[in-house]
Formats: C-alpha cells, sequence, structure tokens
C-alpha cells in the first residue's frame, strides 16, 4: 500500500483553467503539507494542515486553496492557472506538526500552456 | 569525493567509493536536521535525521554529521552504489518557534559512475 498518494502524477492544462490535485495519507498521520517543486528543484512548502486546521499558510497566491474534508485527505485547488505555476507538486505528511520526518507522494508534475 | 550543497550541483562518484554531501545551513537558531534522497520522477525519500544535541548520527551505509559552530551539515554515504544516484536535500527546522516549516536546501545530484 502506497503511504502517501497523490492524483494525478502529470496535469496538463491550459492558462487559465481551474485544477485540484488530490492526497490521500494511509499512516494516521495528522499533519499534512504541499510542498512545490520549481524546475531548479528547489522545494518550497506552500501549506500544512494538522487535524483538518491550517497551521501554516505561506506567501502563496490566493488561487491556490487547500482542503482538508478529513485527517486523512489533503487537496490542492488551483483557480486560474498561470504559466508560472508550472511545477511540481509534493503532498507529504508527518506524524507530529514540528516538521520532522516528513514523508512525501511521487508528486504531481503541472504543465500549464 | 566532496561538494557543497544548495545550489544543485554535481557529485560523481566511483561505485564503491564512500560519498560526502555537504550542506551550509543558514539559521544559527536550527535545532532539527534531515537528509532526504530524491530518485529522478519520485519524492523526496527520508534517509536520516539528527537534532542539535547530537553532532553525528549513524544509519545503515550513511553518517550524518552536525557542525553547530559553523552551520554545517554533512551526509557520508559508505561504499556507493548505483541506486544512491539522486538528488540529495538537506533540510532544517526550528522546532521551537515553527510549525512543521522544514526548510530544504538546494540539493545535490549525486551520480554513482561504474
Amino acid at each position: 500500500d502506497t503511504a502517501v498518494s497523490q492524483t494525478p502524477k502529470y496535469l496538463v492544462t491550459q492558462m487559465g483553467n481551474d485544477k485540484s490535485i488530490k492526497c490521500e495519507q494511509n499512516l494516521g498521520h495528522d499533519t499534512m503539507y504541499w510542498y512545490k517543486q520549481d524546475s531548479k528543484k528547489f522545494l518550497k512548502i506552500m501549506f500544512s494542515y494538522n487535524n483538518k486546521e491550517l497551521i501554516i499558510n505561506e506567501t502563496v497566491p490566493n488561487r491556490f486553496s487547500p482542503k482538508s474534508p478529513d485527517k486523512a485527505h489533503l487537496n490542492l485547488h488551483i483557480n486560474s492557472l498561470e504559466l508560472g505555476d508550472s511545477a511540481v507538486y509534493f503532498c507529504a505528511s508527518s506524524r507530529v506538526t514540528r516538521g520532522e520526518k516528513l514523508f512525501f507522494g511521487s508528486g504531481t508534475q503541472l504543465s500549464v500552456l | 569525493g566532496e561538494s557543497v550543497g544548495l545550489h544543485l550541483p554535481t557529485l560523481s562518484v566511483q561505485e564503491g567509493d564512500n560519498s560526502i554531501i555537504n550542506c551550509a545551513y543558514s539559521n544559527s537558531a536550527s535545532d532539527y536536521f534531515i537528509w532526504y534522497k530524491q530518485e529522478s520522477g519520485k519524492g523526496p525519500q527520508f534517509i536520516i535525521d539528527i537534532r542539535s544535541n547530537m553532532d553525528k548520527r549513524q544509519g545503515q551505509r550513511v553518517t550524518v554529521l552536525l557542525n553547530k559552530t559553523v552551520k554545517h551539515l554533512s551526509l557520508q554515504i559508505a561504499a556507493t552504489q548505483p541506486g544512491d544516484s539522486a538528488v540529495y536535500f538537506c533540510a532544517e527546522n526550528n522546532q521551537k518557534d515553527s510549525w512543521g516549516k522544514l526548510q530544504f536546501g538546494a540539493g545535490t545530484q549525486v551520480v554513482v559512475t561504474p
């Protein structure tokens, strides 16, 4: 069983569209995250949820809206996609909120044309 | 072989040799450090972590060294294998002040040659 799974793995879309990425973890963790990895492989945290509550919201355009229906799921919705949104988005989870030993999904490669 | 991280340099290592990947961290208040390995097309995978009350920690074929005086972290891989080819990231966190803000360095590409 995959511990942290996210779908889709690839997402190709036109500028201006709205898209969602889904994430689920079966590790029983309370904290989930979204990270963005740019073309230079730099990983930057976007959001963190603890037991469905938003605890980290970095400087991210409000076109990005995370939603956590329960502590095992954290989805990312992106409105009005722009070229600069092209990146790999990783979902992760951890047992504690202190940001240690994150378990990452396999990533969603988003290409905005 | 030896390399400094943060700008995705490439470290070329011969199979069987030891690798040393270096990382200079930025926040003197950081008290938790972690190394991840990312293979092509996959998510980062945990390798080893260390807290600031330690200066060395060993795992299976890996050793992490922490020098708080110069804010330097290194990952040593013994007897490097082809499966070790990947991008390696160090990350830091100040667990007293942050809620899960694990800050990643830019990564080092390790290429294992036969």
